[in-house]
This record gives structure tokens, sequence and C-alpha cells, in this order.
């Protein structure tokens, strides 16, 4: 049972639009979400996170968007740069002390020029 | 941004042969540390949770006869296969959050393990 989902497993993007990602959750007990981005044969990098108690969050060009009544969030990005293209996972947790994430299975988001 | 080193990055070995993978935290102090693995297109899988001088708690299906994990410091956990088969041949990633709650994990560059 896929509690996170990302139901797009690729994304094309033409340079300088807007990238935007998916991600929809089944547990309403989930009250912290969180986006990395990961290339090739590395670690996932931490992008932005979003608590419960907010709608949106912005940092630079990614901004998070939650909507606690449909369980859906997003992640946009604007304007999109090469640099961009990489796999983006949607992650949640319900606030144990351990923190441990649920992760969806990814979106391949691909820049082109 | 904090900093998680993970080595070695790429291991090659026979079948049998046990293999020890380490994961710091170099300017943080890492109260938890996660184990995951990536099988190709496939999502990180948590294998085990450890929090610093406290026995991992391992996933299901996760054998801690096969996978030891070993939290002995804040800044350092070390993961074992041991005695390595085929079958272990995969991306292993560490993880590590602190020292307070409600901090994002910080991931290292992973170990790519190939058995022969």
């Amino acid at each position: 049972d896929q509690q996170v989902k990302q139901n797009s497993p690729s994304l094309s993007v033409q340079e300088g639009r807007i990238s935007i990602l998916n991600c929809d959750y089944t547990n309403s007990m989930f009250d912290y979400f969180l986006w990395y981005k990961k290339y090739p044969a590395e670690g996932p990098t931490f992008l932005i996170s979003i608590s419960s108690i907010k709608d949106k969050n912005e940092d630079g060009r990614f901004t998070v968007f939650l909507n606690k009544s449909a369980k859906h969030l997003s992640l946009h990005i604007v304007p999109s740069q090469p640099g961009d293209s990489a796999v983006y996972f949607c992650a949640a947790s319900d606030g144990d002390s351990n923190y441990q994430l649920i992760w969806g299975a990814g979106t391949k988001l691909i820049i082109k020029p | 941004g904090a900093v998680v080193s993970q080595h070695p990055s790429r291991v090659i070995c026979k079948s049998g042969t046990s293999v020890k993978i380490e994961c710091r935290s170099l300017d943080f102090q890492a109260t938890t540390m996660f184990w995951y693995r990536q099988f190709p297109k496939q999502s990180l899988m948590l294998m085990a949770t450890s929090n610093e001088g406290s026995k991992a708690t391992y996933e299901q299906g996760v054998e801690k006869d096969k996978f030891l994990i070993n939290h002995a410091s804040l800044t350092l956990s070390t993961l074992t296969v041991t005695s390595a088969h085929p079958e272990d041949s995969s991306f292993y990633i560490c993880s590590a959050t602190g020292p307070t709650d409600n901090q994002p994990q910080h991931f290292g560059d992973g170990t790519r393990l190939s058995i022969l």
C-alpha cells in the first residue's frame, strides 16, 4: 500500500518554463513533507519542506504547495534550468521522533534546452 | 548546509566477503541515522534506523544478522554487510538527522556494492 504516490514517472519541461511536480498521500497523520532531488549514483539532496500548518513555502526558485483536504502537494520550479534535470522524490513524515520518511517513487524531470 | 560523508563510494568484492560502509556527519550531531537501499529505477527502501548509543531498529524483511549496524557516536554509523552474496549487490545510502527533532535528513552520496 503506497502511502505516498508520485503518479508521473517522468516530466519534460522547456528551459525557462515552470516545472510542476505532484505528490499525493493517503495517511492523514502525515504532518511534515519534504522534496528531495537526486542525481544518478548520488544521495538525495534536500530541497524544501513544508509543515502541515502551512499551505505554501517558498525558497528561491522552489515553492511547495500543500492542500491538506485533497492530500496533495506540489513542487513548483520556476524558471526551470538545465541543472534541474534529476529525479525528484516527495517524502512524508508523521512526526515520529525517529523522523522516518515515507517516500514516493520519484519523478524524473527533464529540462529541454 | 549540513554535510554527510559516506565511504567507500564503490566496492567490488568476491562472494563471502564482509563489507563495511561508513557514514559520518561532518558538521552536526546526528542523533539518528538511517540506512537505505536503492534498486534500479525504484525508490529508496529503508533498511534500518539507528539512534546513537542504541540498537538499530530494522524494517520488516531486513536481516539484522546480515546487515550489522553500529551507531557508536553522534557522528558515525557503520553498516556491515556480512558474508555478502551477489543478491546483496545494490546502492546503499545513509542519511543523518539531528540534533533536534524535525530536522531534514541529509544524505551521503551512497555506496555502489558489487558482489562477484
